[in-house]
């Protein structure tokens, strides 16, 4: 089945560690998106990619980094810098860049420990 | 970039009532989407909108972008348990969503 995978669904990080959510789509899809979310709100956006070795700083990007090295990957690094890493964090993909919709995974949730 | 709000923020409904929830943007909509969220979950897509006037239904769901292109509803009639979760607009052309609405169904 098509589809976009995160993996883990849970992560814990410990004070000063970086960790790297997996996002991987089989859709053959050229945008990517990396989403954070916190209890009760909405979504903003971190970084997002219109097509491979390229990728745009989203309203948050700040504590984070990516890299599109393959058309069907785009890992979320949590650096140290983030010093508020707690948030659930949502992968999306589209064919291209306008009209078409989005395609989330099931989400990571990351914790400090 | 385009800021979308959404109101209300929360909502309780008794079962099989109507509710509407509201998605207003500071800037034309080129396309709207409306996707739903059980907590802790993936977003499902529900519609996209992207002529002013247009209406569009998926079973007891309905969603309309007005004329003007600045605004779109998300109404729901006979409201039932699954229809629980939260309700978020996204703009099409920088893929921004709105906080969100959380609703609640109770039987």
């Amino acid at each position: 089945d098509g589809g976009i995978t995160q993996s883990p669904k849970y992560l814990f990080r410990k004070e000063g560690q970086n960790v790297t959510l997996s996002c991987e789509q089989n859709l053959n899809h050229d945008a990517m998106y990396w989403y954070r979310q916190d209890p009760g709100q909405g979504l903003r956006l971190i970084y997002y990619s219109q097509i491979v070795n390229d990728f745009q700083k989203g309203d948050i990007a700040e504590g984070y980094s990516v890299s599109r090295e393959k058309k069907e990957s785009f890992p979320l690094t949590v650096t140290s810098a983030q010093k508020n890493p707690t948030a659930f964090y949502l992968c999306a993909s589209r064919p291209g860049r306008t009209n078409e919709k989005l395609f989330f995974g099931s989400g990571t949730q990351l914790s400090v420990l | 970039s385009q800021e979308l709000e959404q109101s209300p923020q929360s909502l309780i409904v008794q079962e099989g009532k109507n509710l509407t929830i509201n998605c207003t943007s500071s800037k034309t909509l080129y396309g709207l989407y409306w996707y739903k969220q059980k907590y802790g979950e993936g977003l499902i897509f529900l519609m996209m909108l992207q002529k002013g006037g247009e209406e569009k239904s998926h079973e007891k769901i309905t969603a309309k972008l007005d004329e003007k292109k600045q605004q779109s509803s998300l109404h729901i009639t006979a409201s039932q348990p699954s229809h629980a979760g939260i309700y978020l607009c996204g703009a099409d052309n920088d893929m921004r969503f709105g906080a969100g609405t959380r609703l609640t169904v109770k039987p």
